[in-house]
Order: C-alpha cells, then sequence, then structure tokens
C-alpha cells in the first residue's frame, strides 16, 4: 500500500497569504488528522476529518480550517498567514479500528516571509 | 495538558539496547499509552501501544508498571538509525487527540 502522500513538500508564502495544503491518507483509511509542528511547540493537533465531517478540532484560530473530500483526501487551509505560522504540518491517516496508530506523511514545510 | 513526562535526552551505544522511560501517572484506568518516533525531516512513526500487559513487536518492546504509573520502551539491540526523538503518547483530557509532549531525543553512537 502507499503511504501518506502529502503535497507540496515545500512551500514559501508572505504575510498576508493563504494557503491550502492537501494530505492523501492510506486507501481504506477513512479519518484524516492534521498537526502543526514547530520547533517551540512541538507537534499540536489541528483537527481530525473522519466520513468528510470534522470531528475533532484543537486550539487553533478560524484562520486553520479543513475539508474532507468523498474519497478521504483531505486539505488544510490557513488564510492571512503570519509569521508564526512557519511550521511544518503533518497530515496522519488511520483506520478507526486500529486504536490511535497513525500513519504520518512527511509533511509540508510552510516558510512565512 | 500533556499527561507524559520524558527526559529530554539520552546516549546509547549501538548494539547496546536503549530504553527509554515514560511517566503518564495521570492517564485514565482505560487508557492506551502510544508510543512513536520521529527521524529528522519525516513525519513520526508508530512503534507500539500498550494497556495494561508488556507488549512486544519487531521494533521494540514495552514494558508498563503494574500500576500504569510508567512505562519504559525497549529497543534491544540499538543501531546508528534507531537515532531519533520518541514521543511517549497518550490522549488529551478531552479525549479526542494524541498529545505528542517533547519526547525524548535517543543518540545511538558507534
Amino acid at each position: 500500500k502507499a503511504g501518506v502522500t502529502q503535497t507540496p513538500r515545500y512551500l514559501i508564502k508572505t504575510r498576508g497569504q493563504q494557503v491550502t495544503l492537501s494530505c492523501s491518507p492510506i486507501s481504506g483509511h477513512r479519518s484524516v488528522s492534521w498537526y502543526q509542528q514547530t520547533p517551540g511547540q512541538g507537534l499540536q493537533f489541528l483537527f481530525e476529518y473522519f466520513s468528510e465531517t470534522q470531528r475533532n478540532k484543537g486550539n487553533f484560530p478560524g484562520r486553520f480550517s479543513g475539508r474532507q473530500f468523498s474519497n478521504s483526501r483531505s486539505e488544510m487551509n490557513v488564510s492571512t498567514l503570519e509569521l508564526g505560522d512557519s511550521a511544518l504540518y503533518l497530515c496522519a491517516s488511520r483506520d478507526p479500528g486500529l486504536n490511535e496508530k497513525l500513519f504520518f506523511g512527511s509533511g509540508t514545510q510552510l516558510s512565512v516571509l | 495538558d500533556a499527561k507524559t513526562t520524558q527526559p529530554t535526552s539520552m546516549d546509547c551505544a549501538e548494539g547496546r539496547a536503549a530504553n527509554l522511560p515514560c511517566n503518564h501517572s495521570t492517564i485514565s484506568g482505560n487508557e492506551y499509552v502510544y508510543w512513536y518516533r520521529q527521524i529528522h525531516s519525516q513525519g513520526p512513526q508508530y512503534i507500539i501501544h500498550g494497556l495494561k500487559n508488556n507488549e512486544t513487536n519487531e521494533m521494540a518492546s514495552l514494558i508498563i508498571t503494574e500500576d500504569r504509573k510508567s512505562s519504559t520502551l525497549i529497543l534491544p539491540h540499538a543501531t546508528l538509525r534507531d537515532t531519533a526523538v520518541y514521543y511517549c503518547i497518550a490522549k488529551n483530557q478531552a479525549g479526542t487527540a494524541l498529545i505528542f509532549g517533547k519526547g525524548t531525543t535517543l543518540s545511538v553512537s558507534s
């Protein structure tokens, strides 16, 4: 099986712009979670989608949003980018029947200038 | 609302066993403990998880104390490729997501 695929791998944006990141989960996995990783805060949970519905959400401002499509692929969007949004954004998929065994992609490294 | 505490860093000689401790005294009785690791520039990788009994798989062994207040991840024969940040993880208070914390940076040297 192919692993979790995230695109693009690297992205450079300027303050005020918006960005959309994409994640394709492992085939058959209907749950997709997003995490933000920074050197100072570590890995922080953004949100989880299951069957096109947001199931859980972390403590991030409304500028961070996401969606999931019928094929389980997911996108996350960050609007009005700030310098502090520079981070590695990680997507993980899982089969809900297997507890919390998450399969992560390699992430998208976002730099906001 | 991290529920786990780990040492910041550890060293291990190649070929020796690496024993990584984790304290999780506040997790509930039906809550699993998960271990992941992250090698530089990659996404975290699942290693193992357990509830009460000791667990072993092809990557590692997990020893959980009887009172479930702590656990130890054991890499029986560490290699240079095991150099990574190791996370001992439990769910957040709402039970909705895994909380990763800072983890332990394991350095394996020859």
